[in-house]
Protein backbone atom coordinates (compact mmCIF):
# COMPACT_ATOMS: atom_id res chain seq x y z
CA UNK A 1 0.00 0.00 0.00
CA UNK A 2 1.08 3.31 -0.07
CA UNK A 3 2.76 4.90 2.48
CA UNK A 4 3.56 8.92 3.75
CA UNK A 5 6.31 9.19 6.56
CA UNK A 6 6.74 12.47 8.41
CA UNK A 7 10.17 13.78 10.18
CA UNK A 8 10.65 14.26 12.91
CA UNK A 9 7.55 12.69 14.76
CA UNK A 10 7.74 15.20 17.55
CA UNK A 11 9.61 18.41 18.17
CA UNK A 12 10.04 21.36 20.84
CA UNK A 13 11.90 24.54 19.93
CA UNK A 14 12.03 28.18 21.27
CA UNK A 15 9.57 31.05 20.55
CA UNK A 16 11.25 32.46 17.25
CA UNK A 17 13.05 29.66 16.29
CA UNK A 18 12.18 28.02 12.73
CA UNK A 19 10.75 24.33 12.43
CA UNK A 20 11.24 22.22 9.19
CA UNK A 21 9.02 19.04 8.86
CA UNK A 22 9.15 16.26 6.21
CA UNK A 23 6.93 14.45 4.65
CA UNK A 24 7.93 11.79 2.24
CA UNK A 25 6.19 9.42 -0.40
CA UNK A 26 7.58 6.06 -0.07
CA UNK A 27 6.55 4.08 -2.60
CA UNK A 28 5.01 5.98 -4.88
CA UNK A 29 5.47 9.86 -6.44
CA UNK A 30 3.31 12.47 -5.51
CA UNK A 31 2.97 15.65 -7.04
CA UNK A 32 1.13 16.98 -4.74
CA UNK A 33 1.12 16.74 -1.01
CA UNK A 34 -1.78 18.62 1.32
CA UNK A 35 -0.57 19.90 5.04
CA UNK A 36 -3.12 19.68 7.75
CA UNK A 37 -3.10 21.53 11.08
CA UNK A 38 -4.87 20.14 13.91
CA UNK A 39 -5.34 21.66 16.90
CA UNK A 40 -6.44 19.65 20.09
CA UNK A 41 -9.97 18.24 20.22
CA UNK A 42 -10.39 19.78 16.56
CA UNK A 43 -10.86 18.65 13.01
CA UNK A 44 -7.64 18.30 10.64
CA UNK A 45 -7.84 22.58 8.70
CA UNK A 46 -6.29 21.81 5.20
CA UNK A 47 -3.58 25.33 5.12
CA UNK A 48 -2.08 23.96 1.73
CA UNK A 49 -1.65 22.18 -1.44
CA UNK A 50 1.84 21.59 -2.49
CA UNK A 51 2.77 21.28 -6.17
CA UNK A 52 5.93 19.51 -6.97
CA UNK A 53 8.11 22.02 -9.56
CA UNK A 54 5.57 25.07 -8.58
CA UNK A 55 3.98 27.38 -5.59
CA UNK A 56 1.98 25.78 -2.94
CA UNK A 57 -1.32 27.26 -2.44
CA UNK A 58 -2.41 28.13 0.76
CA UNK A 59 -5.66 28.35 2.30
CA UNK A 60 -7.44 31.56 3.41
CA UNK A 61 -5.54 33.05 6.26
CA UNK A 62 -2.52 30.75 6.20
CA UNK A 63 0.12 32.73 6.07
CA UNK A 64 2.81 31.71 2.92
CA UNK A 65 5.78 34.00 4.66
CA UNK A 66 5.31 31.84 8.23
CA UNK A 67 4.68 28.39 6.91
CA UNK A 68 7.05 28.22 3.74
CA UNK A 69 6.18 24.73 1.54
CA UNK A 70 8.93 23.38 -0.64
CA UNK A 71 8.03 20.62 -3.06
CA UNK A 72 11.13 20.37 -4.32
CA UNK A 73 10.97 16.00 -5.85
CA UNK A 74 8.14 13.98 -6.36
CA UNK A 75 8.70 12.49 -3.02
CA UNK A 76 9.11 15.01 -0.77
CA UNK A 77 7.79 17.95 0.37
CA UNK A 78 8.85 20.43 3.30
CA UNK A 79 6.66 22.39 5.81
CA UNK A 80 9.14 25.03 7.51
CA UNK A 81 7.40 27.48 9.86
CA UNK A 82 9.66 29.67 10.61
CA UNK A 83 9.75 32.80 13.76
CA UNK A 84 7.29 29.79 15.73
CA UNK A 85 5.54 31.32 18.70
CA UNK A 86 3.35 29.33 21.46
CA UNK A 87 0.32 29.34 19.01
CA UNK A 88 1.73 27.63 16.30
CA UNK A 89 1.72 24.53 18.49
CA UNK A 90 -0.04 22.04 17.18
CA UNK A 91 0.09 18.72 15.43
CA UNK A 92 0.87 19.08 11.59
CA UNK A 93 -0.12 16.45 8.87
CA UNK A 94 0.53 15.64 5.74
CA UNK A 95 -1.07 13.55 2.81
CA UNK A 96 -0.16 12.85 -0.55
CA UNK A 97 -2.32 11.26 -3.75
CA UNK A 98 -1.47 8.34 -5.53
CA UNK A 99 -1.27 9.59 -9.07
CA UNK A 100 -3.92 6.63 -10.59
CA UNK A 101 -6.41 6.80 -8.07
CA UNK A 102 -6.56 10.61 -7.33
CA UNK A 103 -9.91 9.85 -5.12
CA UNK A 104 -7.92 8.57 -2.17
CA UNK A 105 -5.59 10.20 -0.01
CA UNK A 106 -2.91 8.78 1.93
CA UNK A 107 -1.65 10.80 5.24
CA UNK A 108 1.49 10.54 7.68
CA UNK A 109 1.89 9.70 10.98
CA UNK A 110 1.82 13.49 11.72
CA UNK A 111 4.43 15.95 13.31
CA UNK A 112 3.85 17.27 16.97
CA UNK A 113 5.20 20.49 17.55
CA UNK A 114 5.70 22.52 21.04
CA UNK A 115 6.96 25.97 21.00
CA UNK A 116 7.99 27.08 24.25
CA UNK B 1 -17.99 21.36 -0.64
CA UNK B 2 -21.55 20.35 0.71
CA UNK B 3 -21.59 19.77 4.32
CA UNK B 4 -21.23 16.39 6.42
CA UNK B 5 -23.53 15.69 9.75
CA UNK B 6 -22.59 13.40 12.00
CA UNK B 7 -23.46 12.72 15.59
CA UNK B 8 -20.54 13.74 18.18
CA UNK B 9 -19.80 10.29 19.95
CA UNK B 10 -20.86 6.98 19.55
CA UNK B 11 -20.28 3.83 21.82
CA UNK B 12 -20.12 -0.18 20.63
CA UNK B 13 -19.33 -2.93 22.82
CA UNK B 14 -16.60 -5.09 21.24
CA UNK B 15 -17.25 -7.44 18.58
CA UNK B 16 -20.32 -6.26 18.04
CA UNK B 17 -21.60 -4.42 14.57
CA UNK B 18 -21.57 -0.68 14.67
CA UNK B 19 -23.42 1.66 12.31
CA UNK B 20 -22.40 5.23 11.86
CA UNK B 21 -24.65 7.58 10.38
CA UNK B 22 -24.02 10.47 7.89
CA UNK B 23 -26.60 13.62 7.10
CA UNK B 24 -25.40 15.05 3.46
CA UNK B 25 -29.10 16.27 2.22
CA UNK B 26 -26.90 18.82 0.06
CA UNK B 27 -24.87 16.11 -1.70
CA UNK B 28 -24.65 17.23 -5.47
CA UNK B 29 -25.25 14.45 -8.23
CA UNK B 30 -21.36 14.29 -8.91
CA UNK B 31 -20.40 14.32 -5.11
CA UNK B 32 -18.53 11.06 -3.65
CA UNK B 33 -18.80 9.99 0.06
CA UNK B 34 -15.23 9.35 1.57
CA UNK B 35 -15.02 7.41 5.15
CA UNK B 36 -11.82 8.65 7.06
CA UNK B 37 -10.37 7.54 10.27
CA UNK B 38 -7.81 8.81 13.03
CA UNK B 39 -7.09 6.77 15.69
CA UNK B 40 -5.42 8.45 18.67
CA UNK B 41 -2.53 10.46 17.75
CA UNK B 42 -2.16 9.44 14.22
CA UNK B 43 -3.08 10.79 11.08
CA UNK B 44 -5.93 9.46 9.62
CA UNK B 45 -7.15 6.67 7.25
CA UNK B 46 -9.04 5.77 4.39
CA UNK B 47 -11.24 3.30 5.21
CA UNK B 48 -13.88 3.31 2.10
CA UNK B 49 -15.75 5.79 -0.61
CA UNK B 50 -19.05 5.36 -2.90
CA UNK B 51 -20.97 7.65 -5.26
CA UNK B 52 -24.56 4.98 -5.02
CA UNK B 53 -24.16 2.13 -4.75
CA UNK B 54 -23.19 0.37 -0.92
CA UNK B 55 -19.75 -0.64 -1.24
CA UNK B 56 -17.88 -3.17 0.89
CA UNK B 57 -14.09 -4.07 1.44
CA UNK B 58 -12.00 -5.69 3.42
CA UNK B 59 -12.59 -2.81 6.41
CA UNK B 60 -15.81 -2.17 6.05
CA UNK B 61 -19.37 -1.23 4.13
CA UNK B 62 -20.77 1.59 2.95
CA UNK B 63 -24.41 2.03 3.00
CA UNK B 64 -25.46 4.93 0.94
CA UNK B 65 -29.35 5.83 0.57
CA UNK B 66 -31.16 5.98 -2.24
CA UNK B 67 -31.77 9.39 -2.77
CA UNK B 68 -27.81 9.95 -1.30
CA UNK B 69 -29.31 12.34 1.40
CA UNK B 70 -27.44 9.92 4.20
CA UNK B 71 -24.88 7.49 4.32
CA UNK B 72 -23.85 4.67 7.03
CA UNK B 73 -20.50 3.42 7.67
CA UNK B 74 -20.66 -0.30 9.20
CA UNK B 75 -18.05 -1.74 10.90
CA UNK B 76 -19.15 -5.80 10.88
CA UNK B 77 -17.18 -6.90 14.09
CA UNK B 78 -15.97 -3.69 15.89
CA UNK B 79 -12.56 -4.21 17.82
CA UNK B 80 -10.62 -2.28 20.52
CA UNK B 81 -8.17 -1.38 17.78
CA UNK B 82 -11.62 0.21 15.80
CA UNK B 83 -11.64 3.53 18.57
CA UNK B 84 -11.07 6.20 16.54
CA UNK B 85 -12.76 9.49 14.97
CA UNK B 86 -14.49 8.57 12.15
CA UNK B 87 -14.97 11.35 9.51
CA UNK B 88 -17.68 11.27 6.82
CA UNK B 89 -16.70 13.73 3.78
CA UNK B 90 -17.98 14.56 0.12
CA UNK B 91 -15.81 14.92 -2.47
CA UNK B 92 -16.69 16.53 -6.10
CA UNK B 93 -15.18 14.27 -9.28
CA UNK B 94 -11.92 16.19 -10.47
CA UNK B 95 -11.06 19.86 -9.58
CA UNK B 96 -10.64 20.71 -6.05
CA UNK B 97 -8.37 16.98 -5.10
CA UNK B 98 -8.22 18.38 -0.89
CA UNK B 99 -10.44 16.99 1.66
CA UNK B 100 -12.06 19.87 4.10
CA UNK B 101 -12.84 17.52 7.18
CA UNK B 102 -15.85 17.86 9.67
CA UNK B 103 -15.97 16.86 13.48
CA UNK B 104 -16.66 13.31 12.63
CA UNK B 105 -17.63 10.98 15.39
CA UNK B 106 -15.79 9.36 18.00
CA UNK B 107 -16.24 6.17 18.25
CA UNK B 108 -15.43 4.21 21.64
CA UNK B 109 -15.20 0.72 21.93
CA UNK B 110 -16.15 -0.71 25.27
CA UNK B 111 -14.86 -4.08 25.64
Amino acid sequence: GAVVSQHPSWVICKSGTSVKIECRSLDFQATTMFWYRQFPKQSLMLMATSNEGSKATYEQGVEKDKFLINHASLTLSTLTVTSAHPEDSSFYICSARLPRYPETQYFGPGTRLLVL
Amino acid sequence: DAKTTQPNSMESNEEEPVHLPCNHSTISGTDYIHWYRQLPSQGPEYVIHGLTSNVNNRMASLAIAEDRKSSTLILHRATLRDAAVYYCILRGPTGANNLFFGTGTRLTVIP
